[in-house]
């Protein structure tokens, strides 16, 4: 069965990065976009960006160019976000989900990541 | 950015009445490109509906979606206990790929 497991909650200070993974299985890991979404406490959902894990090439909300960085490895069928800078509003749950194409919308999510900035 | 408006903010219904939903955007989107999701507490968003009319695989066919250009709908008939959630509308068409801030539906 199709499967995004991801790693575990993360406790950073401000101004520190952290690097969250998302594993991919059942599924061609290179034949799917993976996206990133994050939802803060209580909060709506919050759109990051993508990465192509076929080409490497991605495609990041304004709002976080110059601090995140998307990248993958096919060969154990991981992505990866890295969050740098952190402030206290980046607390959030973080998710992964994976689509075919964008028009097909994400269709399996992450079981998410919680990331809490705090000094 | 096209920003997405979700309305109302809280539906609170009976079981077996219908749900309408609201998704309204500031630009045009072409239809392809808009989805919607369903959210419950403590679990990662679910896809409904895709390209705003096309049911995601597994959801039940009293879900239906329709719209075009800035003026989008998700309705849900004959609301059961398990509708309870918070759902989300998504546009795919431009960067950022934005969404709306939520319906909560409460089941009476």
């Amino acid at each position: 069965q199709v499967q995004l497991v991801q790693s575990g909650a993360e406790v950073k200070k401000p101004g520190a990065s952290v690097k969250v993974s998302c594993t991919g299985s059942g599924y061609t890991f290179t034949d799917y976009y993976i996206h990133w979404v994050r939802q803060a406490p209580g909060q709506g959902l919050e759109w990051m960006g993508w990465i192509n894990p076929d080409s490497g090439a991605t495609n990041y909300a304004p709002k976080f160019q110059g601090r995140v960085t998307m990248t993958s490895d096919s060969s154990i069928s991981t992505g990866y976000m890295d969050l740098s800078s952190l402030r206290s509003d980046d607390t959030a749950v973080y998710y992964c989900a994976k689509s075919y194409i964008e028009a097909a919308g994400t269709d399996y999510w992450g079981q998410g990541t919680l990331v809490t900035v705090s000094s | 950015e096209i920003v997405l408006t979700q309305s109302p903010g809280t539906l609170s219904l009976s079981p077996g009445e219908r749900a309408t939903l609201s998704c309204r955007a500031s630009q045009s989107v072409r239809s392809s490109y808009l989805v919607w999701y369903q959210q419950k507490p403590g679990q990662p968003p679910r896809l409904l509906m895709y390209s705003a009319s096309n049911r995601a695989t597994g959801i039940p066919d009293r879900v239906s979606g329709s719209g075009s250009g800035t003026d989008f709908t998700l309705t849900i008939s004959r609301l059961e206990p398990e509708d309870s959630a918070v759902y989300y509308c998504q546009q795919f068409d431009s960067s950022p790929r934005t969404f709306g801030q939520g319906t909560r539906v409460e089941i009476k």
